[in-house]
């Protein structure tokens, strides 16, 4: 069975343009939640989707946007990219809105510059 | 406001010792799940272990343990019989409430633990 997969896997973007990100889950898994990783930090929560809805969103500015599509397969959006914008972006899934067990990605690496 | 405190920021240990990562966590919430992630250089966080709090046994995984004490809040990993592959970044995770029913990861800054051969 295929794990959750991203793409891109690199990205590199200058200041102030759009990126779009993208995620499909695993199998039968409804839930998907993004996650944006500094280097040296642990991963910081942005959004949770489940069913096609937002069900959580963290302590980020609304440049940042996503959605979820009826096959659960997710786009994480960030507009006006600033410099502070560079992470590794990942994607976990599972099966139900608990989290109990969540499966990530191998991220997406953005660099602006 | 709930917290995951990781102290180690990097750990040695010597192949085929085993080693102890510490987390201790702060929440006013009963119930919530305490979760421990390898992060190898290439970027994935591989999932290892989860503790839920009203779990009464330590969580086991093969090699890997996850030494509970409720009392205390902390949730420390313990890596039996270390392999030159667990050369890693381990991250303590702890699930909280995000809004309208669901649940976020709050992460701890994180371990790297490097095995010696």
């Amino acid at each position: 069975d295929a794990g959750v997969t991203q793409s891109p896997t690199h990205l590199i973007k200058t200041r102030g343009q759009h990126v779009t990100l993208r995620c499909s889950p695993i199998s039968g898994h409804k839930s998907v939640s993004w996650y944006q990783q500094v280097l040296g930090q642990g991963p910081q929560f942005i959004f949770q989707y489940y069913e096609k809805e937002e069900r959580g969103r963290g302590n980020f500015p609304d440049r940042f946007s996503a959605r979820q599509f009826p096959n659960y397969s997710s786009e994480l959006n960030v507009n006006a990219l600033l410099l502070g914008d560079s992470a590794l972006y990942l994607c976990a899934s599972s099966l139900f809105r608990e989290n109990t067990e969540a499966f990530f990605g191998q991220g997406t690496r953005l660099t602006v510059v | 406001a709930q917290k995951i405190t990781q102290t180690q920021p990097g750990m040695f240990v010597q192949e085929k010792e085993a080693v102890t990562l510490d987390c201790t966590y702060d929440t006013s919430d009963q119930s919530y799940g305490l979760f421990w992630y390898k992060q190898p250089s290439s970027g994935e966080m591989i999932f290892l272990i989860y503790q839920g709090s009203y779990d009464e046994q330590n969580a086991t995984e093969g090699r890997y343990s996850l030494n509970f004490q409720k009392a205390r809040k902390s949730a420390n990993l313990v890596i039996s019989a270390s392999q030159l592959g667990d050369s890693a970044m381990y991250f303590c995770a702890m699930r909280v409430p995000s809004g309208a029913g669901s649940y976020q990861l709050t992460f701890g800054k994180g371990t790297k633990l490097s095995v010696i051969p």
